[in-house]
Parts: C-alpha cells; sequence; structure tokens
C-alpha cells in the first residue's frame, strides 16, 4: 500500500527537550511537508522540501529544524527553543514541488503533548 | 483581510438537506483551489480540486468564482457520514511562489437524523 507514515501517533515531552517526529513516504513523491494545526485553527507550514537534500522554511519555522537525506523521510526536530509546541503536528507529499497543480495528501499526525 | 476566510460554522443540517460553504481568498494571482475533508482528530483528505470554473463529483460540486475571489462547496442530499470538518485550501494565496498552500481554519458540518 502506497502512503504516508508518520510516527509515533501521541508524543509526550517534558520542557526543555527535544524531540524528533518521524515522516516517511513510499509514493514516490518529491516535495514533503510539514505543517502543525492547534484548535479550531487551520494548519500553518512549517518547513517543507521540494527534493532531497535541500528544504526551505515555512511561515513558522523558528525553533524546528528538518533534514533531507532520503527522498522518502522527512524528519522534524521539536527543539527546546520552540515555545509553544503543544499541538498536531501533519507531514504532507505531493509530487512536485512548487507546482500549479501541488494537490498534497497527509499523513496520519503526531499529536504532541509538552508537559 | 485574511488570506483565506471561511464562516467557521458549525452549520447543523438534517439528512437529505443541501449545503453549501464559501471560502474567500485574498490574492488575485491564486490559481489552484482545493476542498479537505478533516475527520475529528485526523488527518485531512482532499475531496476535491477546482482549477477551472468548478468541478462535480457525485454529490459534491466545487464552484469557482475569481471575479469575487471565492470557492463554494455544495453539498447535496446530506449524509451522516458527511459530518466533518471542511477546509478550503488556496495555492499561491500569500502572493509567494505556487505549491505553497494556504488554508482556510475550516467550516465544521454535523448531519443529524
Amino acid at each position: 500500500d502506497g502512503g504516508i507514515t508518520q510516527s509515533p501517533k501521541y508524543l509526550f515531552r517534558k520542557e526543555g527537550q527535544n524531540v524528533t517526529l518521524s515522516c516517511e513516504q513510499n509514493l514516490n513523491h518529491d516535495a514533503m511537508y510539514w505543517y502543525r494545526q492547534d484548535p479550531g485553527q487551520g494548519l500553518r507550514l512549517i518547513y517543507y522540501s521540494q527534493i532531497v537534500n535541500d528544504f526551505q522554511k515555512g511561515d513558522i519555522a523558528e525553533g524546528y529544524s528538518v533534514s533531507r537525506e532520503k527522498k522518502e523521510s522527512f524528519p522534524l526536530t521539536v527543539t527546546s527553543a520552540q515555545k509553544n509546541p503543544t499541538a498536531f503536528y501533519l507531514c504532507a507529499s505531493s509530487l512536485e514541488g512548487l507546482a500549479l497543480y501541488n494537490e498534497q495528501f497527509f499523513g496520519p499526525g503526531t499529536r504532541l503533548t509538552v508537559l | 483581510r485574511k488570506e483565506v476566510e471561511q464562516d467557521p460554522g458549525p452549520f447543523n443540517v438534517p439528512e437529505g438537506a443541501t449545503v453549501a460553504f464559501n471560502c474567500t481568498y485574498s490574492n488575485s494571482a491564486s490559481q489552484s483551489f482545493f476542498w479537505y475533508r478533516q475527520d475529528c482528530r485526523k488527518e485531512p483528505k482532499l475531496l476535491m480540486s477546482v482549477y477551472s470554473s468548478g468541478n462535480e463529483d457525485g454529490r459534491f460540486t466545487a464552484q469557482l468564482n475569481r471575479a469575487s475571489q471565492y470557492i463554494s462547496l455544495l453539498i447535496r442530499d446530506s449524509k451522516l457520514s458527511d459530518s466533518a470538518t471542511y477546509l478550503c485550501v488556496v495555492n499561491g494565496a500569500g502572493g509567494t511562489s505556487y505549491g505553497k498552500l494556504t488554508f482556510g481554519q475550516g467550516t465544521i458540518l454535523t448531519v443529524h437524523p
């Protein structure tokens, strides 16, 4: 089955700790994205990557970091510098990045809670 | 003005009703548009893509009005299973490169028996 997987589904972290969220896709998509969603709000773009070994900051990149060493994988690290990290994190991918027609498909998400 | 704006609702309708959601966007240069459906505590799933004036898929019809900069989603013969949050999504809403999607905050629909 082709798709996007994220792990873990739920994650609890103590303040001051870094944590890494996993995102893997086997759709052979070039582009991958990370969003966060807060209650009652739309998704906000954290980082995106159009191709392996390249990534760009989104609208709310402060306190986050990413890597794109493999086409299939785009892990997100939430650092201790992120002031309000409790949120629902969604990974997405699309066939190509920054295209006119850019349908993005989402993984099931990771719900991060900082204790 | 927000880049993408939706009426948050909630909309409560009986089964079989027709319901319509509107969404406005600020960047007149935006070229492609999407409606996603999101169930409670789940990921968004693509419902429809809108590239020209509109699109129809069964009970769902999306229309685009470029002059007025709004997109609508019409659901006919509502089912209980249509209960969800509907996200309006615009490609290039922020005046930046294509491919960067901007999401509305969502419209909540509840269909009751």
